[in-house]
C-alpha cells in the first residue's frame, strides 16, 4: 500500500489565492520530509526540506515566503502556495525518507 | 556537487525492439545511491532499482536489466522485449550516502509503437 499520500491530488484556483497541499507519512514517523516540484515535460527539481519542528531549508531560487511549509508532526508536512500565479502551475510532489526514499503521488496544481 | 545526466530526450520504439536508457552522473561523494523511476501519465514515480556505489553487480528483473560502470560513471537502464506498458518517462536520480535528498536526472519519454 501507499507509504506517502498527498492532498488534494489536484487542484485548480484563482490567480491570487493561496493554496495549502498535505504530504502525510502513512507507515513511518519522518523527521525530515522533501518538496519537489515538476514542470511539464520537465524534471523534479528539489524546493525544500521540510525538518519537524523547526524551519524548512529552501533551495536557491525559491522563494520561502511564497512557499510556506509547515512540518508540525513527523508524519504531517504541509506546503502552502501564497498568492499563487499562473507559472506557479505545477505538479508538486513529497517524499520521505525511511530506510528507502518514498515519493508521493503528486498534486497538480492550475492557477487560473 | 551532484550532478545526472540523462542525454536521450525521448525515444520510440516499435514492440519487442530492445532499448537502453542511458545516465551518466556526476558526484564528489565516494559512497552514494543510484536510483532508476519510471514516472506513467498519472504522475506517480514508480520505484524500478536502487544500486550502491560500492555494489558494482549489474542486474536482471525480468526484462529490466542495469550496467553499472564506476570508471565510466554510469548507470544504464535496458528493457529487453519492450511493451506498450513500458511508454513511459523514466528517470535516473542520485543520493549521497549522508544525505536524504536526491537529484534529479532530465528523464527520458519512451515511447513504444505497436
Amino acid at each position: 500500500g501507499a507509504v506517502v499520500s498527498q492532498h488534494p491530488s489536484w487542484v485548480i484556483c484563482k490567480s491570487g489565492t493561496s493554496v495549502k497541499i498535505e504530504c502525510r507519512s502513512l507507515d513511518f514517523q519522518a523527521t525530515t520530509m522533501f518538496w519537489y516540484r515538476q514542470f511539464p515535460k520537465q524534471s523534479l527539481m528539489l524546493m525544500a526540506t521540510s525538518n519537524e519542528g523547526s524551519k524548512a531549508t529552501y533551495e536557491q531560487g525559491v522563494e520561502k515566503d511564497k512557499f510556506l511549509i509547515n512540518h508540525a508532526s513527523l508524519t504531517l508536512s504541509t506546503l502552502t502556495v501564497t498568492s499563487a500565479h499562473p507559472e506557479d502551475s505545477s505538479f508538486y510532489i513529497c517524499s520521505v525518507y525511511a530506510r528507502e526514499q518514498y515519493f508521493g503521488p503528486g498534486t497538480r496544481l492550475t492557477v487560473t | 556537487a551532484q550532478k545526472v545526466t540523462q542525454a536521450q530526450t525521448e525515444i520510440s520504439v516499435v514492440e519487442k525492439e530492445d532499448v537502453t536508457l542511458d545516465c551518466v552522473y556526476e558526484t564528489r561523494d565516494t559512497t552514494y545511491y543510484l536510483f532508476w523511476y519510471k514516472q506513467p501519465p498519472s504522475g506517480e514515480l514508480v520505484f524500478l532499482i536502487r544500486r550502491n556505489s560500492f555494489d558494482e553487480q549489474n542486474e536482471i528483473s525480468g526484462r529490466y536489466s542495469w550496467n553499472f560502470q564506476k570508471s565510466t560513471s554510469s548507470f544504464n537502464f535496458t528493457i529487453t522485449a519492450s511493451q506498450v506498458v513500458d511508454s513511459a518517462v523514466y528517470f535516473c536520480a542520485l543520493r549521497a550516502y549522508n544525505n536524504n535528498d536526491m537529484r534529479f536526472g532530465a528523464g527520458t519519454r519512451l515511447t513504444v509503437k505497436p
